[in-house]
């Protein structure tokens, strides 16, 4: 198993540009999540999707949107890219909701100038 | 909605001592509480984990304990050695039970 799979791995975008985060999990897990990371800010939750067909706001979700493709992948698009949007996002996915251990993606590297 | 202060921020201990992190958290109906390691570079993986039916749980020299009534919980590490060097983040369910927040994280640095 690859278990959880993100695309791309670093990505420079100028103010303006938009562009889409792939992520996707083979482990039949129900529950996807995209967070971003910050230095000294933690991990802070932009949007998840608790079950395939649904998708809930996070902490940050302003300047995102996501798509549910289906029950593998879940997608995270940046429609006018920010500096302050400069980050590193985390894909993530765990079997039924916060009762099991969240898997995490290796993560994209994004540098908006 | 659910609120996870964690401390300290930066740890540095020598090598065989203990360390303790700290987290409290908002929401008296979470409960699910799981605790990340993150290497430099590289994902955050979870440690170790509770559950509030469970005070208190350990894992070979990693421990992690919970006071549902102070809404508190800390990941306890002994015997420390240089590979546990890491950020440390812990996390707490929101309400619905249908994701985690998570602490800003503890850098631990153990020095031999």
């Amino acid at each position: 198993n690859a278990g959880v799979t993100q695309t791309p791995k670093f990505q420079v975008l100028k103010t303006g540009q938009s562009m889409t985060l792939q992520c996707a999990q083979d482990m039949n897990h129900n529950s996807m999540y995209w967070y971003r990371q910050d230095p000294g800010m933690g991990l802070r939750l932009i949007y998840y999707s608790a079950s395939e067909g649904t998708t809930d706001k996070g902490e940050v979700p302003n300047g995102y949107n996501v798509s549910r493709l289906n029950k593998r992948e879940f997608s995270l698009r940046l429609e006018s890219a920010a500096p302050s949007q400069t980050s590193v996002y985390f894909c993530a996915s765990t079997k039924q909701r916060q009762q099991y251990e969240q898997y995490f993606g290796p993560g994209t590297r994004l540098t908006v100038t | 909605g659910e609120n996870v202060e964690q401390h300290p921020s930066t740890l540095s201990v020598q090598e065989g001592d203990s360390a303790v992190i700290k987290c409290t958290y908002s929401d008296s109906a979470s409960n699910y509480f799981p605790w990340y390691k993150q290497e430099l570079g590289k994902r955050p993986q979870l440690i170790i984990d509770i559950r509030s039916n469970v005070g208190e749980k350990k894992d070979q020299r990693i421990a992690v304990t919970l006071n549902k009534t102070a809404k508190h919980f800390s990941l306890h590490i002994t015997e420390t050695q240089p590979e546990d060097s890491a950020v440390y983040f812990c996390a707490a369910a929101n309400q619905a039970g249908t994701a985690l927040i998570f602490g800003k994280g503890t850098t631990l640095s153990v020095s031999s």
